[in-house]
């Protein structure tokens, strides 16, 4: 069954430093895989997604995420925080030949001034 | 303005009134789908929707149901509500080609006494 596992329900970084959000997933034949933000009272935004080719996706923002294919793992990084990336993020997973997204459940980032 | 709309954003009722949560997207996409968000378990999906008059259960669809009578409206009926219910929900629509990104609405917050 695939699945997908935000290990972390929140993660603090002060301003200025790199921050990484975990995500790992379990799924057969080559996956899909997306990063969402959703803000306080908003819907989620796309940031990035990995289909094919280069390990590391650039996304908006200054985002970017690592495929790992070894490890299953699809972390997101940034190399210096901001405040305003306060927000909840979710790692998402869709197996190459269907239709359904699945979602993690969800990490909180935290930065502080 | 590509987007997806919701409506209402938030509305509480009481167990049993029949409502419905309407969405619509302008962006002439084929796939369209529902998520209910709950605190500690992500985004599941409802049901979804691959073209007019085709729609699939997702993971959560009891107590639902979706029509798909033209392209770009995936209304969510609730035909007798219960309190367990109460949750934030999202539309989400993306073209017909699986590696596409899903653009999501804003959220209706629903309560259900």
């Amino acid at each position: 069954a695939q699945s997908v596992a935000q290990p972390e329900d929140q993660v603090n970084v002060a301003e200025g430093n790199p921050l990484t959000v975990k995500c790992t997933y379990s799924v057969s034949g080559n996956p899909y895989l997306f990063w969402y933000v959703q803000y306080p009272n908003r819907g989620l935004q796309f940031l990035l997604k990995y289909i094919t080719g280069d390990n590391l996706v650039k996304g908006s923002y200054g985002f970017e995420a690592e495929f790992n294919k070894s490890q299953t793992s699809f972390h997101l990084k940034k190399p210096s925080a901001l405040v305003s990336d306060s927000a909840l993020y979710f790692c998402a997973v869709r197996r190459y030949n269907t239709d359904k997204l699945i979602f993690g459940t969800g990490t909180r980032l935290q930065v502080f001034p | 303005e590509a987007q997806v709309t919701q409506n209402p954003r938030y509305l509480i009722t009481v167990t049993g009134k029949k409502l419905t949560v309407t969405c619509s997207q302008n962006m002439n996409h084929e796939y369209m789908s529902w998520y209910r968000q709950d605190p500690g378990l992500g985004l599941r999906q409802i049901y979804y929707s691959m073209n007019v008059e085709v729609t699939d259960k997702g993971d959560v669809p009891e107590g639902y149901k979706v029509s798909r009578k033209e392209k770009r409206n995936f209304p969510l009926i609730l035909e007798s509500p219960s309190p367990n219910q109460t949750s934030l929900y999202f539309c989400a629509s993306r073209a017909g080609v699986r590696t596409d990104t899903q653009y999501f609405g804003p959220g209706t917050r629903l309560t259900v006494l």
